[in-house]
């Protein structure tokens, strides 16, 4: 069965680095999306990706994150400058459909800044 | 904005049944998703309403009322592995012709005893 797959699983870095997560949707997905779920909370919608260009972004996809998807697999989700809280996991997710009532996430990125 | 309240925690019995109940505030609806969420998982996808009444997929039911702005998940022959938190969700809507992402309540935290 096809998945969403994200590396890397778990990412340690320092306040102030720059840190990439990578994701690889469903072949045949179109809609692509980041969420992020600090530990314990709910999960939380940063930004949403269809035809190479940002669909929706939430108030927490400020100047320090950006998108893009530089082949025809993968899609990254880039954090300029890391802050202490941008401690989170991260999610992946793509759909067919462009309401994404059914997103497929991936496993996740688990990210630690100190 | 958009807005989802469900219980915090629910604790049943295995073999029982459980409902999961959601309501929400929302500037527009198209539908209601269920996720779950295993500890330390990425959340799953588990059933969508777009349209007022049940939708049963196997042990998981979901039922909606529109007009109550109202969901709930229902859980039959409740197993141990059930054990999970499950979130409701909403479609953000977005501009239009691009993906929307989710809003995503809280979640309910389920216990499920032998």
């Amino acid at each position: 069965e096809p998945e969403v797959t994200q590396t890397p699983s778990h990412q340690v870095t320092q306040m102030g680095q720059e840190v990439i997560l990578r994701c690889v949707p469903i072949s045949n997905h179109l809609y692509f999306y980041w969420y992020r779920q600090i530990l314990g909370q709910k999960v939380e919608f940063l930004v949403s990706f269809y035809n190479n260009e940002i669909s929706e972004k939430s108030e927490i996809f400020d100047d320090q994150f950006s998108v893009e998807r530089p082949d025809g697999s993968n899609f990254t989700l880039k954090i300029r400058s890391t802050k202490l809280e941008d401690s989170a996991m991260y999610f992946c997710a793509s759909s067919e459909t462009p309401g994404g009532e059914t997103q497929y996430f991936g496993p996740g990125t688990r990210l630690l800044v100190l | 904005g958009q807005s989802l309240e469900q219980p915090s925690e629910v604790t049943a019995v295995e073999g029982a049944i459980v409902q999961i109940n959601c309501t929400y505030q929302t500037s527009g609806f198209y539908g209601l998703s269920w996720y779950q969420q295993h500890d330390g998982g990425a959340p799953t996808f588990l059933s969508y309403n777009g349209l007022d009444g049940l939708e049963e997929t196997g042990r998981f039911s979901s039922f909606l009322s529109r007009s109550d702005s109202y969901g709930y998940l229902l859980l039959q022959e409740l197993q141990m592995k059930d054990s999970a938190s499950y979130f409701c969700a909403v479609r953000d809507l977005g501009s239009g012709g691009g993906a929307d992402g989710l809003t995503f309540g809280k979640g309910t935290h389920l216990i499920i005893q032998p």
